[in-house]
């Protein structure tokens, strides 16, 4: 089983609507996870971290995060041409130097 | 702004060639990482340092060696490069216990 697990995609939605984004983990002590919006040829950049269990709001975007379902999401509110990118799930195990795993990637399009 | 810097940004090299990578920070951050990412496989954590004196390898660190010259300065030797080491190739920072990582815009390095 992999440590990070996302689903690779393509995730297509029309501009204006919700898209959501999962992540599992498995590693059930882990206690900091972020989202990262890579586009096309360019370099992670952070979009949401969150820690505790519950939803965490900044704009558009929500993290929601379930450590009893080892689940974290990313729900992107009004959908942008914009937006579409692959988003990596990210992970800091327990234990150890706090590494960070990243998800292989969801690639979300949004069409106008 | 302060800032993650690579270079270079693209080099092509040869089977055998030694390459070296280098990364600067002007964010103040202690740690500092190495990752490369290839299609499907996600980015990778090839080695890491939090402090001057403190390197550790990472998941695939074989056929790579760091140096940290400074807190702000973290380069990445290829000793002798193979076809399989093509790949994009990230620098990433973080402050202290949060981890949050900030990357660099990445180096493409393509061995023949």
């Amino acid at each position: 089983q992999k440590e990070v697990e996302q689903n690779s995609g393509p995730l297509s939605v029309p501009e204006g609507a919700i898209a959501s984004l999962n992540c599992t983990y498995s590693d059930r002590g882990s206690q900091s996870f972020f989202w990262y919006r890579q586009y096309s040829g360019k370099s992670p950049e952070l979009i949401m971290s969150i820690y505790s269990n519950g939803d965490k709001e900044d704009g558009r975007f929500t993290a929601q995060l379930n450590k009893a379902s080892q689940y974290v999401s990313l729900l992107i509110r009004d959908s942008q041409p914009s937006d579409s990118a692959t988003y990596l799930c990210a992970v800091i195990l327990s234990g150890g130097y706090n590494k960070l795993i990243f998800g292989a990637g969801t690639r979300l399009a949004v069409h106008p | 702004d302060a800032d993650v810097t690579q270079t270079p940004r693209n080099r092509i090299t040869k089977t055998g060639k030694r390459i070296m990578l280098e990364c600067s920070q002007t964010k103040g951050h202690d740690r500092m990482y190495w990752y490369r990412q290839d299609p499907g496989l996600g980015l990778r954590l090839i080695y890491y340092s939090f402090d001057v004196k403190d390197i550790n390898k990472g998941e695939i660190s074989d056929g790579y060696s760091v140096s940290r010259q400074a807190q702000a300065k973290f380069s990445l030797s290829l000793e002798s490069a193979i076809p399989n080491q093509t790949a994009l190739y990230f620098c990433a920072t973080s402050k202290g216990y949060l981890n949050e990582q900030f990357f660099g815009p990445g180096t493409r390095l393509t061995v023949l």
